[in-house]
């Protein structure tokens, strides 16, 4: 599975945007991108997947240069609910998703 | 049940007890993984049934962990002789099939959380 590198922690406020950018230099052609959300005391929640490009679904959107060496997981106008951890993973068909330690978002009032 | 379901939620073991943690998948579920979550950490893969045949294994930490799914739908996984450094969340995820790609994702249930003292 490729490694990827995602920030420990970003802080924000209500109403605002939040970008967490993944890095994921090692991906390989057939891998896809997909994030996962994580409330405290449950298990992560499917946000977005992607594989070039741009994805936009009801919850959030995911950026995709032409490298793909990297993502940008955007989460627009964001609530105190939106407070959690933000995973990024790599992979193609491989069931081992590999979580990392992931991006705790704060948003504070 | 609409999502994946583990029972118990919460469980406080004393060093050298058996425990057995229960999963529910998602009613038709195929693929059927448990995970285990240090605090702080990210969840880590442990094993993944495809209906009742356990695929993969490679993920328990040592022969103290066992998991089974013998009629392909409910999974206990079941840890003896428990030790302190089991303390951690234990995640049951169900997946409709093992292909992950364009949406056929993985659902997590909320886990049950062990404390070894």
């Amino acid at each position: 599975l490729a490694k990827t590198t995602q920030p420990i922690s970003m802080d924000s406020y209500e109403g605002q945007e939040v970008n967490i950018t993944c890095s994921h230099n090692n991906i390989a052609t057939n891998d896809y991108i997909t994030w996962y959300q994580q409330f405290p005391s449950q298990g992560p929640r499917f946000i977005i997947q992607g594989y070039k490009t741009k994805v936009t679904n009801e919850v959030a959107s995911l950026f995709i240069p032409a490298d793909r060496k990297s993502s940008t997981l955007s989460l627009p106008r964001v609530s105190l609910s939106d407070t959690a951890v933000y995973y990024c993973l790599v992979g193609d068909e491989d069931y081992k998703l590999s979580f990392g330690a992931g991006t705790t978002v704060t948003v504070r009032a | 049940g609409a999502g994946v379901s583990q029972s118990p939620r919460y469980k406080v073991a004393k060093r050298g007890q058996d425990v057995a943690l229960r999963c529910d998948p998602i009613s038709g579920h195929v693929s059927l993984f448990w995970y285990q979550q240090a605090l702080g950490q990210g969840p880590e893969f442990l094993t993944y049934f495809q209906n009742e045949a356990q695929l993969d294994k490679s993920g328990l930490p040592s022969d103290r962990f066992f998991a089974e799914r013998p009629e392909g739908s409910v999974s206990t996984l079941k840890i003896q002789r428990t030790q302190q450094e089991d303390s951690a969340v234990y995640l049951c995820a169900s997946s409709l099939s093992l292909d992950l790609l364009q949406g056929n994702t993985i659902y997590f249930g909320e886990g049950s959380w062990l404390t070894v003292v």
